[in-house]
């Protein structure tokens, strides 16, 4: 079983402030990584892929990959009110199948 | 970015019935569909991926004759819950990929089974 972990719980910021989210995998095998946005009630939307170690940024997200040490974090910087979601991180592996973490409750504080 | 749509968006049914989902893609061609169940406060689980023209593949421990899967074309994959119970109540998405990093989820579909 492919296992993606997130283990924080609800992560609560004051806004114009870094988030900051963390996501572990099992399978090194993996090379694809991404963070979904999901809204209460909605589909996931996807904000961040990383396929390579190091730091990708893309606006106001930055997703780090450390595939030696199998972690994934994504950054927010300037936290928005539109920002407050649920984050999940998911890891691609054998047939292009994406296994997702349980998520993270981001929560920005106006 | 490419479009998936998914029909119906909510539905509510008896127990002991069954209800076909549709997924489709709209502007693109989708040889693979994946269907996923996300029970409330957890995460997306995949449940099976549907080939066009060949059977579904399904994750272990998901039942085959309960959840069946129908991808007739590119650009439409069923899913069918059969014989519904209270347990089966979820939010049931599909995705269509356009290659090994990029899936497009669609909105999802409520169940509720009575």
């Amino acid at each position: 079983q492919k296992e993606v972990e997130q283990n924080s719980g609800p992560l609560s910021v004051p806004e114009g402030a870094i988030a900051s989210l963390n996501c572990t995998y099992s399978d090194r095998g993996s090379q694809s990584f991404f963070w979904y946005r999901q809204y209460s009630g909605k589909s996931p939307e996807l904000i961040m892929s990383i396929y390579s170690n190091g730091d990708k940024e893309d606006g106001r997200f930055t997703a780090q990959l450390n595939k030696a040490s199998q972690y994934v974090s994504l950054l927010i910087r300037d936290s928005q009110p539109s920002d407050s979601a649920t984050y999940l991180c998911a890891a691609l592996y054998g047939n292009n199948r994406l296994a997702f973490g349980k998520g993270n409750q981001v929560v920005v504080i106006p | 970015g490419a479009v998936v749509s998914q029909h119906p968006s909510r539905v509510i049914c008896k127990s002991g019935t069954s209800v076909k989902i549709e997924c489709r893609s709209l502007d693109f061609q989708a040889t693979t569909m994946f269907w996923y169940r996300q029970f409330p406060k957890q995460s997306l689980m995949l449940m099976a991926t549907s080939n066009e023209g060949s059977k579904a593949t399904y994750e272990q421990g998901v039942e085959k004759d309960k959840f069946l899967i129908n991808h007739a074309s590119l650009t439409l994959s069923t899913l069918t819950v059969t014989s519904a119970h209270p347990e089966d109540s979820s939010f049931y998405i599909c995705s269509a990929g356009q290659g090994p990093n990029t899936q497009y989820f669609g909105p999802g579909t409520r169940l509720t089974v009575l």
